[in-house]
């Protein structure tokens, strides 16, 4: 199975500053299409998980651009550029690429300093 | 409205069975891949099951291979968890999510105690 591991596991933030979480998978994410299927989600306080990024860097219909997805290979970063109160809450990566199972990091929660 | 609706959690005893649904309204849930999710209590996510769009594959976390079935019935247009030989660790809030994990409903809640 596919090892998705996230850092930091916990990350206090500033309002209005960046944040950055990584996602480091055991083995390349790159699919024999072409394609890497790795994804972003935010699952808020109380909330199911939504998806934010698909396929590294693709945003969702209705997520902010100050969300953005980037990586390669084995190593993946979510970027946000100015943090908002709403984007408080835990952030999750994980690999559709090489499933089952179908694999996510074990989150990274965001909170306001 | 696009929108999945889990129900059928409780309490149930060690070694019991439930099963848990997922209706879909606003899509064909038979137009996608399907997945069940589960989230241990403070915990992460971990994928339970999968259900390809025509049925033809499903695959299973090692850790319910054997114990849990996904189904569909197309004429509800909903989905299916059976969970048999439940045990403590498989409490949790089971999610049914589709569209590659586009969608999520609200999750129910499955508690496995004596």
């Amino acid at each position: 199975d596919v090892v998705m591991t996230q850092s930091p596991l916990s990350l206090p933030v500033t309002l209005g500053q960046p944040a950055s979480i990584s996602c480091r998978s055991s083995q390349s994410l790159v699919h024999s299409d072409g394609n890497t299927y790795l994804s972003w989600f935010l699952q808020r306080p109380g909330q199911s998980p939504r998806r934010l990024i698909y396929r590294v860097s693709n945003r969702d219909s209705g997520v902010p651009d100050r969300f953005t997805g980037s990586g390669s290979g084995t190593d993946f970063t979510l970027n946000i550029s100015r943090v908002e109160a709403e984007d408080v809450g835990v952030y999750y990566c994980m690999q559709g690429t090489h499933w089952p199972p179908w694999t996510f990091g074990q989150g990274t929660k965001v909170e306001i300093k | 409205e696009v929108q999945l609706v889990e129900s059928g959690g409780g309490l149930v005893q060690p070694g019991g069975s439930l099963r848990l649904s997922c209706a879909a309204s606003g899509f064909t849930l038979s137009s996608y891949w399907m997945h069940w999710v589960r989230q241990a209590p403070g915990k992460g996510l971990m994928w339970v099951a999968h259900m390809k769009s025509d049925g033809t594959i499903t695959t299973y976390a090692d850790s319910v291979k054997g114990r849990f079935t996904i189904s569909r019935d197309n004429a509800k247009n909903t989905l299916y968890l059976q969970m048999n030989s439940l045990r403590a660790d498989d409490t949790a809030v089971y999610y049914c999510s589709g569209r590659g994990f586009d969608l999520w409903g609200q999750g129910t809640l499955v508690i496995v105690s004596s």
